[in-house]
């Protein structure tokens, strides 16, 4: 198994609303990446779980709450979105978080978000 | 800092050759990739560079020069569906990807 999974592929919610987006990865991997991207713009790092522990988070607003509740596993949790939170959030995964020619991040499809 | 430059949009002509330069300044270095991103899509990687340089992969290689703060990606013999964006990353000291702003390259027939 040599793939990142993300559900939901597509989302839209209310400002409102709670939703969550899950990544998954059977590959072994230690580290796990939450970005955003918005369209015709390179991808920003959120957050970064290494051994399923926090160690980054780049200033992103609390509305915004990741978990790891297992070392394949990588949760994002949405509440009270703005309608600027709009993009393509993207889960990647690496082997762990030294360097080497082994730390390519894995990319999941993607999920289209849009906060009405 | 860290400040990463690749051109905005490139054209190129379907079996042709495409070089896409990237060049970088950072306080921290720990390898560059080389990413390709189709539109709507997640990134996949194409190429790694840690020392100088040229690494080849079938149709595409990847050029390091660190002193010169420089790579680029030569794709050969391109085809209609090499038609995506390419996106530079540098490893910084922290074994994070800083991106550059990506490479929208244009096939025509």
């Amino acid at each position: 198994d040599t793939e990142v999974t993300q559900t939901p592929k597509h989302l839209v919610m209310g400002m409102t609303n709670k939703k969550s987006l899950k990544c998954e990865q059977h590959m072994g991997h230690r580290a796990m990446y939450w970005y955003k991207q918005k369209a015709k713009k390179p991808p920003e790092l959120m957050f970064v779980y290494s051994y399923e522990k926090l160690s980054i988070n780049e200033s992103v607003p609390s509305r915004f709450s990741p978990e790891c509740p297992n070392s394949s596993l990588l949760n994002l949790h949405l509440h009270a979105l703005q309608p600027e939170d709009s993009a393509l959030y993207l889960c990647a995964s690496t082997l762990r978080t030294s360097g080497g020619s082994y730390n390519e991040q894995f990319f999941g499809p993607g999920t289209r978000l849009t906060v009405l | 800092g860290q400040n990463i430059d690749q051109p905005t949009e490139m054209t190129a002509t379907e079996g042709a050759i495409v070089q896409i330069n990237c060049t970088y300044q950072t306080s921290g270095f720990n390898g560059l990739f080389w990413y390709q991103q189709h539109a709507g899509e997640a990134p996949t990687f194409l190429s790694y560079n840690v020392l100088d340089g040229l690494e080849e992969k079938g149709r595409f290689s990847s050029f390091l020069s660190r002193s010169k703060g420089y790579s680029y990606l030569l794709l050969k013999e391109l085809q209609m569906k090499d038609s995506a964006s390419y996106l530079c990353a540098l490893m910084d000291s922290n074994y994070q990807l800083i991106w550059g702003a990506g490479t929208k390259l244009i096939i025509k027939p």
